[in-house]
């Protein structure tokens, strides 16, 4: 079974720019959600979305968006991008997106801005 | 709000030696505890969970933790460390229903020969 795909791996963009993420969830797995990881912050969690619904969103600026697709895979979209942006995203899926389950990782998107 | 502290971000243990890595949680209901781990370049991986009965869990690579209410804590431990467990460490919890997660800062594990 392929793990939590995320494209594309390293990204570099200039500040004002709008970037796309994209992640393939495991195959059945219904929750997608997103992290963003940096040196300074850590892990904060960004959003999660459910059979193409958004049900939890963390504390970041409306600049971070995102979506779910019918087939489960998800995209992230950050508009006029800032500096403070750079940082890894992580996404990751579970079936249920309940509180119990485990969530299986992606190897993340690096995105810097210059 | 819940939050999880990690107090130690850089922990050196000698090869063979055992390791406790500490994490105190704050949250207002039962918690759903996780320990994460995470090498260079790479997404995070379970190491184990705790949500209820046995206050010891059992994990994979041999890590066990500890849930302790009365000291609001889950630490991880292993008896014997290998080099290969060099690597950054999160402990987290779940919280509002769903499988979002709160993380500790992290502790960076370094192991010498």
């Amino acid at each position: 079974k392929a793990g939590v795909t995320q494209t594309p791996r390293y990204l570099i963009k200039t500040r004002g720019q709008q970037v796309t993420l994209s992640c393939s969830p495991i195959s059945g797995h219904r929750s997608v959600s997103w992290y963003q990881q940096t040196p300074g912050q850590g892990l904060q969690f960004l959003f999660e979305y459910f059979s193409e619904t958004q049900r939890n969103k963390g504390n970041f600026p409306g600049r971070f968006s995102g979506r779910q697709f019918s087939n489960s895979r998800s995209e992230m979209n950050v508009s006029t991008l800032e500096l403070g942006d750079s940082a890894l995203y992580l996404c990751a899926s579970s079936p249920g997106g309940g509180q119990s389950e485990k969530l299986f990782f992606g190897s993340g998107t690096q995105l810097s801005v210059l | 709000a819940q939050s999880v502290t990690q107090p130690d971000i850089h922990i050196t243990v000698s090869e063979g030696a055992s390791l406790e890595l500490r994490c105190n949680y704050s949250y207002g209901a039962t918690p759903y505890l996780f320990w994460y781990v995470q090498s260079p370049g790479q997404g995070l991986q379970l190491l184990l969970k705790y949500f209820s009965g046995d206050t010891l869990v059992q994990g994979i690579k041999g890590f066990e933790a500890e849930f302790k209410r009365s000291q609001s804590s889950f630490n991880l431990r292993k008896p014997s460390v290998h080099w290969s467990d060099a690597a950054e460490y999160f402990c987290a919890v779940a919280s509002s229903g769903y499988s979002t997660l709160t993380f500790g800062k992290g502790t960076m594990l370094l192991v010498s020969p």
